[in-house]
């Protein structure tokens, strides 16, 4: 299995406060993604990075921030949760240009 | 940006029957894959097949670029089968996901 921990896995927050979804690999990828899953929509990109400092937005990058400093570490924020971004998150890598995609376990996120 | 459709939306079989389920993308890409979301959540590589066929057990799958499509046989499935299938595609860095096909086989 591909080294890819998210954490936390679940969170309950509330409107307003800032979050921060973290996903760490082990396998020395260049690509890591942030996506969301929702009923009826599937998976939507939120954002991706292509290298340390590099990210770019996906579809669905609106109230999102994503930082990456090191090649491990990819964290996704939202500065202030609002209801609409319940969802579960799930962060995966990619082993080529990209390649192919591995994902994580997915991180469940409920803002009340 | 490429639309991915996948078809059906839903499928119930009884265990044993063969399936297809089919990926239809608008743009011409370099990567697809299929995953399998099981009951739990977790999401399963099935196949990394940007084009030709590939096989895996009772799976196989085979992708005609040039007509963008892909298509996923499942035969004699079985109930751990059961859960949702995904295609992605992507042209450059972003993989795109279709709306999937839920499957449940029943025993």
């Amino acid at each position: 299995d591909a080294g890819i921990t998210q954490s936390p896995r679940h969170k309950v927050t509330e409107t307003g406060t800032p979050v921060t979804l973290r996903c760490h690999q082990t396998e020395n990828h260049r690509y890591m993604y942030w996506y969301r899953q929702d009923p009826g929509h599937g998976l939507r990109l939120i954002h991706y990075s292509y290298g340390v400092k590099d990210t770019d937005k996906g579809e669905v990058s609106d109230g999102y921030s994503v930082s990456r400093s090191k090649t491990e570490d990819f964290l996704l924020t939202l500065e202030s949760a609002t209801s609409s971004q319940t969802s579960v998150y799930f962060c995966a890598i990619g082993s080529g240009s990209p390649g192919e995609l591995f994902f994580g376990e997915g991180s469940r996120l409920t803002v009340l | 940006g490429i639309q991915v459709e996948q078809s059906p939306p839903d499928l119930i079989l009884q265990e044993g029957a063969n399936s297809t389920l089919r990926c239809n993308f608008s743009d011409s890409v370099n990567n697809l894959q299929w995953f399998h979301q099981n009951p739990w959540g977790q999401l399963i590589n099935l196949f990394y097949i940007p084009s030709g066929t590939k096989q895996n057990g009772r799976l196989s799958a085979t992708t005609v670029a040039t007509e963008r499509y892909s298509l996923l046989y499942i035969s004699s499935s079985q109930t751990t089968d059961s859960g949702v299938y995904f295609c992605a595609v992507s042209r450059a860095y972003k993989y795109i996901f279709g709306t999937g096909t839920r499957l449940k086989v029943l025993a």
